[in-house]
């Protein structure tokens, strides 16, 4: 059955630095989502994206947060500038429609760990 | 804002019993309302979706249902196995997802 992969599952930074997060939707997804969990907290959106846009994005997603499709089968996170808070499991999704009409199909996470 | 709460946080029953988790929302202008499980360490794994015109959806032994006038949502797990221990999330659906806080099941055989 297919899948949303990521890589890398862990990911330990310093405080400043940049990560980026890759994901592999599955491959007849048109539409693409990333959210984070704060250990002990509730998952979050941070962004959707359709059609090389982004398409919604929460609050949280500010300017130091970016998203990519650099080829036909990537979907990226950078954050640009990690802080402390920054600490999370971040979590890519997929879906044939969007949210509306479809479930999602979420991949199984990259833990981020700031220093 | 759109705010998602369950309750109980936690619960723990014995093998075979049958038991309701609750969901409620503060913005019933949603499209639809998801359950999705947990497991410690893994992604969400999506169990039922329930469209807003909807009521209820059925899954095997997993049964969903919504009623948006009161924004609440209930998923109803029949005969429950060991095996169903996880972590259950609500999710209410406009342009964003919101969800809930969860509720950590533990099913003791």
């Amino acid at each position: 059955e297919p899948e949303v992969t990521q890589t890398p599952s862990h990911q330990v930074t310093q405080m400043g630095q940049e990560v980026i997060l890759r994901c592999v939707p599955i491959s007849n997804h048109l539409y693409f989502y990333w959210y984070r969990q704060i250990l002990g907290q509730k998952v979050e959106f941070l962004v959707s994206f359709y059609n090389n846009e982004i398409s919604e994005k929460s609050e949280i997603f500010d300017d130091q947060f970016s998203v990519e499709r650099p080829d036909g089968s990537n979907f990226t996170l950078k954050i640009r500038s990690t802080k402390l808070e920054d600490s999370a499991m971040y979590f890519c999704a997929s879906s044939t429609e969007d949210t509306a009409q479809e479930t999602q199909y979420f991949g199984p996470g990259t833990r981020l760990l700031v220093l | 804002k759109q705010e998602v709460t369950q309750i109980p946080a936690a619960l723990s029953v014995p093998e075979g019993e049958n038991l309701v988790l609750n969901c409620s929302f503060t913005d019933s202008a949603i499209y639809n309302l998801q359950w999705f499980r947990q497991d410690p360490g893994k992604g969400l794994t999506s169990l039922l979706l329930i469209q807003s015109s909807q009521r209820e959806q059925t899954s095997g032994r997993l049964n969903a249902s919504l009623d948006k006038s009161s924004g609440r949502s209930t998923l109803y797990i029949a005969a429950s196995q060991p095996g169903d221990s996880a972590t259950y999330l609500c999710a209410a659906t406009g342009n964003q997802f919101y969800f809930g806080t969860g509720t950590s099941l533990t099913v003791i055989p």
